[in-house]
């Protein structure tokens, strides 16, 4: 079973900062790696897939990277939208379908 | 457009049973592999049960046995039975569709195990 761990727990950026949030596999997931954003109250949302490909609607300043381990998921200038909790999800070996633990981004 | 709108939740007293529901539209359910993920309140992510699209099922080792995941294809619609329901079954339960990643999500439902 793939265990998927994120890091930091949780991350204090001022708005129009730019924030990354890094995602770490126990073993080689290629680049079957997805992220989700998820508002208080909210479902989440699928942002990229494929480690770096976003989804339909998602804005350009976020981006991913990496591929086997170790990936990023970088949002370069943090808007008020943009402060949620953040998932990876890898889908290259499954079931299960495994879960970081999410990354908070706050406001500074 | 794509939509899924999860129901059934509600409070329920350990080792109860509910059965939750999730319509969807906008594509057929009978050709998408389909998902069950939950949320315990302040938690993250779990994945609970998976469907495949040839019908064959999975499920989290901590359902195994008490959930059990099925469709209806003339309602297109994706059902969750939960039998013999703990106190560590509280939480958000969304449907989604499954292509590998999760690319559409129901809004979820809430389930609360408690006395």
């Amino acid at each position: 079973e793939i265990v998927m761990t994120q890091s930091p727990a949780t991350l204090s950026v001022s708005p129009g900062e730019r924030a990354t949030l890094s995602c770490r596999a126990s073993q080689s997931v290629s680049n079957n790696l997805a992220w989700y954003q998820q508002k208080p109250g909210q479902a989440p949302r699928l942002l990229i897939y494929g480690a770096y490909a976003r989804a339909t609607g998602i804005p350009a300043r976020f981006s991913g990277s990496g591929s086997g381990t170790e990936f990023t998921l970088t949002i370069s200038s943090l808007q008020s939208e943009d402060f949620a909790v953040y998932y990876c999800q890898q889908y290259h070996n499954w079931p299960p379908l495994a879960f970081g633990q999410g990354t908070k981004v706050e406001i500074k | 457009e794509v939509q899924l709108v999860e129901s059934g939740g509600g409070l329920i007293q350990p080792g109860g049973s509910l059965r939750l529901s999730c319509a969807a539209s906008g594509f057929t359910v009978s050709r998408s592999h389909m998902t069950w993920v939950r949320q315990a309140p302040g938690k993250g992510l779990e994945w609970v049960s998976l469907i495949y699209s040839g019908g064959s099922t999975h499920y989290a080792d901590s359902v195994k046995g008490r959930f059990t995941i099925s469709r209806d294809n003339s309602k297109n619609t994706l059902y969750l039975q939960m039998n013999s329901l703990r106190a560590e079954d509280t939480a958000v339960y969304y449907c989604a569709r499954n292509v590998n990643y999760f690319d559409s999500w129901g809004q979820g439902t809430l389930v609360t195990v408690s006395s």
